[in-house]
């Protein structure tokens, strides 16, 4: 569904350096989510956040910042790439109305450190 | 915190056999959603459960949320080749924020022919 759309879609970087991920919905739901995904841990919520500018830290936070200065994009920003760090990350939106809704994935960013 | 395990990890099956998968959680939950992942793909939302002791049925699949509202389990009958890929559940523990929405480990699931 072209509605969420994740770049880049793959990206290979060194140890050390800073590397942003972008996320763009056009749905203007409220809610968006990163997720990593690694073999054996399934997906694990990096950051949440609900409206523009309010985010959250989720299970695994550290050396990850994210932004939402425009509720239409969620950035997601390591700024000193671990090879740890090597995954496939998947933004997501929802709109939750009294629970959290159906999430709606991008089509992934497969980030390799070196 | 919040923790939801899914059971098992792999799953082989011959086509025409069945196949489940279970979800449990430390804490109650306020919903449990499945999700499907092709290989290579991205999750795809099958369906959300709200209600302690829900059954839900899409074709084939049966979703039940327990009665405690602590568990989870995804039923396909007769599996197909179609089937083929990761199931996941969802859950967002109950009093805790929208946004803490935390995904099991997922059950790959293999159908040979």
């Amino acid at each position: 569904d072209a509605g969420i759309t994740q770049s880049p879609r793959y990206k290979i970087t060194e140890t050390g350096r800073q590397v942003t991920l972008m996320c763009h919905q056009t749905w203007s739901h409220s809610y968006m989510f990163w997720y990593r995904q690694d073999l054996g841990h399934g997906l694990r919520l990096i950051y949440y956040s609900a409206a523009a500018d309010i985010t959250d830290k989720g299970e695994v936070p550290d050396g990850y910042v994210v932004s939402r200065s425009k509720t239409e994009n969620f950035p997601l920003t390591l700024e000193s790439a671990t090879r740890s760090q090597t995954s496939v990350y998947f933004c997501a939106s929802t709109v939750a109305r009294g629970d959290t809704g159906e999430l709606f994935f991008g089509e992934g960013s497969r980030l390799t450190v070196l | 915190g919040q923790q939801v395990m899914q059971i098992p990890q792999y799953q082989h099956v011959q086509e025409g056999e069945d196949f489940t998968t279970y979800c449990n959680s430390s804490t109650t939950l306020s919903n449990i959603q499945w999700y499907k992942q092709r290989p290579g793909g991205h999750p795809v939302f099958l369906i959300q459960l709200v209600k302690s002791g829900e059954v839900k049925k899409q074709k084939r699949l049966t979703f039940q949320f327990g009665e405690a509202k602590k568990n989870s389990s995804l039923h396909i009958t007769a599996t197909q080749t179609t089937d083929v890929g990761t199931y996941f559940c969802a859950g967002r523990e109950r009093g805790s924020t929208l946004g803490r929405l935390y995904f099991g480990r997922g059950t790959q699931l293999t159908v040979w022919p």
